[in-house]
C-alpha cells in the first residue's frame, strides 16, 4: 500500500521568512496530492492540492511542487505570518482522491 | 452551504453502550468519509462511501459500523467500544475523485 513520509516533523521560522515542507510517497500510481492545515483543536482544512499532470501550483503565498520521477512533493509558504502556525499534513491518493494516505505531519511555528 | 456538520461535538460513553455519530453535508458531494484521529497523529481513514457504495478499511474493528441513509447523511454506529477507541472522529466529504475532502469539526469521543 501507499506510504507517505513527511519532513521535517517540526519547523520554526521567523515571521516573514519562507517555510518548506517535503513529502515523499511510495506508490508511483499516486495521482492526487492535497495539503491540509490543522490548527490546535480544529478540523483539518484543505489549503492547496495538485494532480499528477501538473508540476507546480500556486495560490497567493502558498505553492506546491511535484516531482513524479523522484516521487516527492513540497509545500512552500512565503512571507510567513503567525497565523500560519499549525500542523500541516500532506496526503497522497492513487484514485484521484477517493482514498487518502496522510503523512505524519509537520508542526510549523512562526515566531514574531 | 459549505459546511460538513457533525453531532455531537463531544461524547462520553461506557464500554457497554451503543451510540451513533452523525454527519451531514449539503454541498452535493458524492463521497463521504469517516476518519479517526488520535492526538498528534494524522487522520486515519476508516470508511468511504462513494456514490453510496461502501469501501472499508479492513483494519477497522466490527464494533464500528457505518451507515449512509442518503447522499447527504453519514452515520457511525458504535457498540462495545474500548478505551483505546477514544479519539477525535472526523467526517469529511468531497465531490469525488480528483477533489480534496472538506472536514467537519469532529466528535471528540471518550470511552470510559
Amino acid at each position: 500500500g501507499e506510504n507517505v513520509e513527511q519532513h521535517p516533523s517540526t519547523l520554526s521560522v521567523q515571521e516573514g521568512d519562507s517555510a518548506v515542507i517535503k513529502c515523499t510517497y511510495s506508490d508511483s500510481a499516486s495521482n492526487y496530492f492535497p495539503w491540509y492545515k490543522q490548527e490546535l483543536g480544529k478540523r483539518p482544512q484543505l489549503i492547496i492540492d495538485i494532480r499528477s499532470n501538473v508540476g507546480e501550483k500556486k495560490d497567493q503565498r502558498i505553492a506546491v511542487t511535484l516531482n513524479k520521477t523522484a516521487k516527492h512533493f513540497s509545500l512552500h509558504i512565503t512571507e510567513t505570518q503567525p497565523e500560519d502556525s499549525a500542523v500541516y499534513f500532506c496526503a497522497a491518493s492513487v484514485d484521484y482522491g477517493q482514498n487518502f494516505v496522510f503523512g505524519p505531519g509537520t508542526r510549523l511555528s512562526v515566531l514574531p | 452551504d459549505t459546511e460538513v456538520t457533525q453531532t455531537p461535538k463531544h461524547l462520553v460513553m461506557g464500554m457497554t453502550n451503543k451510540k451513533s455519530l452523525k454527519c451531514e453535508q449539503h454541498m452535493g458531494h458524492r463521497a463521504m468519509y469517516w476518519y479517526k484521529q488520535k492526538a498528534k497523529k494524522p487522520p486515519e481513514l476508516m470508511f468511504v462511501y462513494s456514490y453510496e457504495k461502501l469501501s472499508i478499511n479492513e483494519s477497522v474493528p466490527s464494533r464500528f459500523s457505518p451507515e449512509c441513509p442518503n447522499s447527504s447523511l453519514l452515520n457511525l454506529h458504535l457498540h462495545a467500544l474500548q478505551p483505546e477507541d477514544s479519539a477525535l472522529y472526523l467526517c469529511a466529504s468531497s465531490h469525488g475523485t480528483g477533489f480534496g475532502a472538506f472536514f467537519g469539526q469532529g466528535t471528540r469521543l471518550t470511552v470510559v
